[in-house]
């Protein structure tokens, strides 16, 4: 079965950065795009971006487009969400997300179907 | 960007009745080639991730309780519960792919009255 799962909570100074795991099971972990989704304590979800494992290619937010890499290992099926000059208000948790292959029409689509258990980043000085 | 707004932000339902969450986008997520609403609904429960219910805006996730359904094209959507369950207490967003920076609404609550 298809599972996604996560590295544990981190905590971080203002201005340092912080490095997101994803470990990849049961599909083919290149034939699908990873997504990162953020959500701040009791809000709502934010999209960050995404990874096609395959090719390395990413696409970022504008708004996180100067502090965000993310990136792959697919000898280990695992993504990374990296995020430079961390701020009190990154404090959040930080969900990656499987992008949907629809078989159908042989195209990617920008919806999830599997997320992980999500990665409380806290920024605290 | 497409801004999505969900309406109301909280919502008390009987069990067994009906429950009616609305998603408004700032634009349209009518792709007019394909004639699909790139529009997906969540669930999320305390301390979950976000379960996908809806995509295509009417299209049913395998497994997903055939109570949940989805309707609404261009730039206005709802969410139905016909049969409020006591399982269904979440948090429920829509959500836009049609086009970057992909955006949720705000969230709906949804509790039982």
């Amino acid at each position: 079965q298809v599972q996604l799962v996560q590295a544990g909570a981190e905590v971080k100074k203002p201005g340092a950065s912080v490095k997101v795991s994803c470990k990849a099971s049961g599909y083919t972990f290149t034939g699908f795009y990873m997504h990162w989704v953020r959500q701040a304590p009791g809000q709502g979800l934010e999209w960050m971006g995404w990874i096609n494992p395959d090719s390395g290619g990413t696409n970022y937010a504008q708004k996180f487009q100067d502090r965000v890499t993310m990136t792959r290992d697919t000898s280990i099926s695992t993504a990374y969400m990296e995020l430079s000059r961390l701020k009190s208000d990154d404090t959040a948790v930080y969900y990656c997300a499987r992008g949907v292959w629809d078989i159908l029409t042989g195209q990617t689509e920008y919806y999830f179907d599997y997320w992980g258990q999500g990665t409380l980043v806290t920024v605290s000085s | 960007d497409i801004v999505m707004t969900q309406s109301p932000d909280s919502l008390a339902v009987s069990l067994g009745e009906r429950a009616t969450i609305n998603c408004k986008s700032s634009q349209s997520v009518l792709y007019s080639s394909n004639n699909k609403n790139y529009l997906a609904w969540y669930q999320q429960k305390p301390g979950q991730p976000p379960k996908l219910l809806i995509y295509w805006a009417s299209t049913r996730e395998s497994g997903v309780p055939d109570r949940f359904s989805g309707s609404g094209s261009g730039t206005d959507f709802t969410l139905t519960i016909s049969s409020l369950q006591a399982e269904d207490v979440a948090v429920y967003y829509c959500q836009q792919y049609y086009d970057t920076p992909y955006s949720f609404g705000q969230g709906t609550k949804l509790e039982i009255k």
